[in-house]
């Protein structure tokens, strides 16, 4: 299995631009996972799809954020505009609802915002 | 609110010495904890999941505890080696998914 897929690995924009991070979860994964990782924060889970369908989007920091997931391979979370406090690595992760929900992660996207 | 917390924060051990790393969280009513690797500039690898109803999980030199009524994890690196040097991230998720991530345990093996 190729594991979860993330793209683009590295993004560099300028401030107002907007971002659009994309992922490919485990094939027969049905739950994704959006991740934040800061030196200042640590992980911060942003948002988790179960079934494509949003279950929670609290840790989603603001209006300028937004997630979809249009069917079960793949998902995007978009930033527009980009601030650059929005600078960090976003992971996207994936589980099976097997009963142990054990989360596979992906190389990450590292985003600098200019 | 779930806060999960994991001492020491940076841990710097000779090769081959035993080592145990912590991890506390202070709502028990936890789905399964998880333990990560993560290397420099790299994603989480997964090394260990502990099922709630689960006290313990062995891979290898590792090993994990679960005491959730203490709300305490341990994992414990047996005859630790250079390649080891990395963080470790402790993650506790509860009952709709909700994960919560420790602020991790810089490890750091000399040859």
């Amino acid at each position: 299995d190729a594991g979860v897929i993330q793209s683009p690995r590295h993004e560099v924009t300028e401030m107002g631009q907007e971002v659009t991070l994309r992922c490919k979860p485990i094939s027969g994964h049905n739950s994704l996972f959006w991740y934040r990782q800061t030196m200042m924060r640590g992980l911060e889970l942003l948002i988790y799809f179960n079934n494509n369908v949003p279950i929670d989007d609290s840790g989603m920091p603001e209006d300028r954020f937004s997630a979809k997931m249009p069917n079960a391979s793949f998902s995007t979370l978009k930033i527009q505009p980009s601030e650059p406090r929005d600078s960090a690595v976003y992971f996207c992760a994936s589980s099976f609802r097997d009963g142990s929900y054990e989360q596979y992660f992906g190389p990450g996207t590292r985003l600098t915002v200019t | 609110k779930q806060e999960v917390t994991q001492i020491p924060a940076a841990l710097s051990v000779p090769e081959g010495e035993n080592l145990v790393l912590n991890c506390s969280f202070t709502d028990s009513a936890i789905y399964n904890l998880q333990w990560f690797r993560q290397d420099p500039g790299k994603g989480l690898t997964s090394l260990l999941l502990i099922q709630s109803s689960q006290r313990e999980q062995t891979s290898g030199r590792l090993n994990a505890s679960l005491d959730k009524s203490s709300g305490r994890s341990t994992l414990y690196i047996a005859a630790s080696q250079p390649g080891d040097s990395a963080t470790y991230l402790c993650a506790v998720t509860a009952g709709g998914f909700k994960t919560i991530f420790g602020a991790g345990t810089r490890l750091f093996v000399k040859a």
